[in-house]
């Protein structure tokens, strides 16, 4: 069975420029997080989705990033305009529907913003 | 909101002893999973050991185990035995029932021979 994908795996772009991450989860997992972590620190969490739906994002920081899960399978999470303090290591992960079964990350996409 | 706390920023351990890695969490909640997690320098993220809040009995997973005091909100990691390939950041995680998953900061492990 795949595991939580992620790509690119890596991205430098230049301020100002737009940048899609994407994530596609394990098939028939309900619930989809992307985290962020900054320069070593914790792994803040950005939003979730239930299927297709938000169901919390009060970590995104602006109104620049933009995250969907269209048809409740993949998501795209896209910062535009990219900002130098965006860098960071994009997680993804994703977990059934059942309460207390484990998340699953993918590798992560690593941005850089120059 | 709920917040996680990991009060260490990194430890080291010889190689065969044992390390117990901090953790408390803050929520109103009855009812929780708390998880701690390892990401190997490089490598994905995996889950270590999982403890339900109304389970009173530590869980255990080979070599590590947890000492979950729930009504000091404490949740600590136990390596036994530490291994060159426990080398890893770790994180205390806490979810929710709404199923919002929260992390800490982390702890750098470092096993030295």
């Amino acid at each position: 069975e795949a595991g939580v994908t992620q790509f690119p795996s890596h991205s430098v772009i230049e301020k100002g420029q737009t940048v899609t991450l994407r994530c596609d989860p394990i098939s028939g997992h309900d619930n989809l997080y992307w985290y962020r972590r900054v320069m070593g620190k914790e792994i803040k969490f950005l939003l979730h989705f239930v299927k297709e739906s938000k169901q919390d994002e009060s970590g995104m920081p602006n109104n620049r990033f933009l995250a969907e899960r269209t048809g409740g399978t993949y998501s795209t999470l896209k910062v535009q305009p990219a900002e130098l303090e965006d860098s960071g290591v994009y997680f993804c992960a994703s977990r059934l529907g059942v309460f207390g079964t484990e998340a699953f990350f993918g590798q992560g996409t690593r941005l850089t913003v120059v | 909101a709920q917040t996680v706390t990991q009060s260490q920023p990194e430890m080291s351990v010889q190689e065969a002893e044992t390390v117990t890695l901090s953790c408390t969490y803050d929520t109103s909640e009855s009812n929780y999973y708390l998880f701690w997690y390892k990401q190997p320098p490089s490598r994905q993220m995996i889950l270590v050991i999982r403890q339900e809040a109304y389970k009173q009995q530590n869980a255990t997973e080979n070599r590590f185990s947890v000492n979950f005091q729930k009504a000091a909100k404490s949740f600590s990691l136990k390596i036994s035995d530490s291994q060159l390939g426990d080398t890893a950041m770790y994180f205390c995680a806490f979810l929710e029932y709404g199923n919002k998953l929260v992390f800490g900061a982390g702890t750098i492990l470092r096993v030295k021979s």
